[in-house]
């Protein structure tokens, strides 16, 4: 089945600095990569998405890239904020529908 | 629009009770899919339903189940609860396929 991995588990950083979040995904059918920020008891918020027709997609602070050909896609926030520190999941789809495969999440600190 | 709402926010059963949530998608989406999330497994996939129908399901027995109304509402039974089935409970709805959009989740505890 689908297996999403993702690296790293918790990741600190400087306010200012850059902060990289890795996944890996094993089905090549996959054509849709969502990444997800879940701040403390509140619902995961999808903030930047990226389909397999592209390489990379920006939005102000964020960015996805996607390696078709290794199966990996990362999510890069630059000038990082205090208001950024939540966990961050990546996801994959899993057959047809919206069936999601999910990382195990990466807890972001970003410390003043 | 208004967001995906879930009911009810929070909930405490009893092992061997019975449990429904219930969510109500974005105006527009057909699709509501339901997740499980705990920490130590983490989110993980349920069902999605579509126009009323059981269009992915998950690795969960069957004493999880769901289903959708015409109004694209959706609800998810469990039934004979365990001690393992503590776990927020997310419902997600999408237009079509892909973009999903989670709901604030029901927090289930069962004691």
């Amino acid at each position: 089945g689908e297996n999403v991995e993702q690296h790293p588990s918790t990741l600190s950083v400087q306010e200012g600095d850059s902060a990289v979040i890795k996944c890996t995904y094993s089905d090549s059918a996959s054509n849709y990569f969502p990444w997800y920020k879940q701040e403390l008891g509140k619902r995961p918020q999808l903030i930047i998405d990226i389909r397999s027709n592209v390489g990379e997609k920006k939005d102000q602070r964020i960015a996805v890239t996607l390696n078709k050909t290794a199966k990996h896609f990362s999510l890069h926030i630059t000038e990082t904020q205090p208001e950024d520190s939540a966990v961050y999941f990546c996801a994959a789809p899993k057959g047809g529908g919206n069936k999601l495969t999910f990382g195990t999440g990466t807890q972001l600190k970003v410390e003043l | 629009k208004a967001g995906v709402t879930q009911t009810p926010r929070y909930l405490i059963k009893t092992r061997g009770q019975q449990v429904t949530l219930s969510c109500s998608p974005i105006s527009g989406h057909r699709s509501v899919s339901w997740y499980q999330q705990t920490p130590g497994q983490g989110l993980q996939f349920l069902f999605e339903y579509f126009s009323e129908t059981q269009r992915n399901k998950g690795n969960f027995p069957g004493r999880f189940s769901g289903r959708q109304f015409s109004n694209s509402r959706s609800e998810m039974n469990v039934s004979t609860l365990e001690l393992g089935d503590s776990a927020l409970y997310l419902c997600a709805s999408s237009l079509g396929v892909h973009e999903q959009f989670f709901g604030p989740g029901t927090r289930l505890t069962v004691l």
